[in-house]
């Protein structure tokens, strides 16, 4: 069975430093892992995806992601972070070869001035 | 180009009644999935459909039917309304079907659908 785990609820970062929100995974075969954004009261925004190759896939808004088979991990990051990233995030996992995807709970990342 | 669109946005309905939600996908797209987020939770995998036919079911009972129309447009239906079924309804829509390194999927902004 496919599965994901985001085990913080909520990380509190102040703006200009790095962020990390957790993710880790469970799935049958190859995983195609994703992260997306949610803005209160809206649908998801579509950050980056490892599907093969190097293990740090970068993306938008300055986000990246570093793909650990071993730990089976898909950790997002950013270097400094901003008032603005204040949102939910979610991970997500594909093993299979259709669009069906596993979301994790998400992660409330508050970032203060 | 006009992302991934859906209608209505809001909604309420009494327990019972029937909802039919509307998702018109990127122009080009031909895969079209459903998700229900009920609050405080991922979204969960509801139906996906890729050239007009299901490919993909998730947990949900048959109260929950959908289809897709030759310009790739998607409507979602849900029977007999429960109080449980309050959630945003999530479309998202792809090139094709299957995950590689150019396809991408893309989530509209939701259907929210309160029953009382």
């Amino acid at each position: 069975a496919q599965s994901v785990a985001q085990p913080e609820d909520q990380v509190n970062v102040a703006e200009g430093n790095p962020l990390t929100v957790k993710c880790t995974y469970s799935v049958s075969g190859n995983p195609y892992l994703f992260w997306y954004v949610q803005y209160p009261n809206r649908g998801l925004q579509f950050l980056l995806k490892y599907i093969t190759g190097d293990n740090l896939v970068k993306g938008s808004y300055g986000f990246e992601a570093e793909f650990n088979k071993s730990q089976t991990s898909f950790h997002l990051k950013k270097p400094s972070a901003l008032v603005s990233d204040s949102a939910l995030y979610f991970c997500a996992v594909s093993a299979y070869n259709f669009n069906k995807f596993y979301f994790g709970s998400g992660t409330k990342l508050n970032v203060k001035p | 180009d006009a992302g991934v669109t859906q209608s209505p946005t809001h909604l309420i309905k009494t327990r019972g009644q029937h909802v039919t939600l509307r998702c018109s996908p990127i122009s080009g797209h031909k895969s079209v999935s459903w998700y229900q987020q009920v609050l405080g939770q991922g979204p969960q995998f509801i139906f996906q459909y890729y050239e007009k036919e299901e490919r993909g079911r998730g947990n949900f009972p048959d109260r929950f039917s959908a289809r897709q129309f030759p310009n790739y447009s998607s409507e979602l239906n849900v029977n007999a309304l429960l109080l449980g079924d309050s959630a945003l309804y999530l479309c998202a829509s792809s090139l094709s079907q299957g995950l590689f390194s150019g396809n991408t999927i893309y989530f509209g902004e939701g259907s929210w659908l309160t029953v009382v």
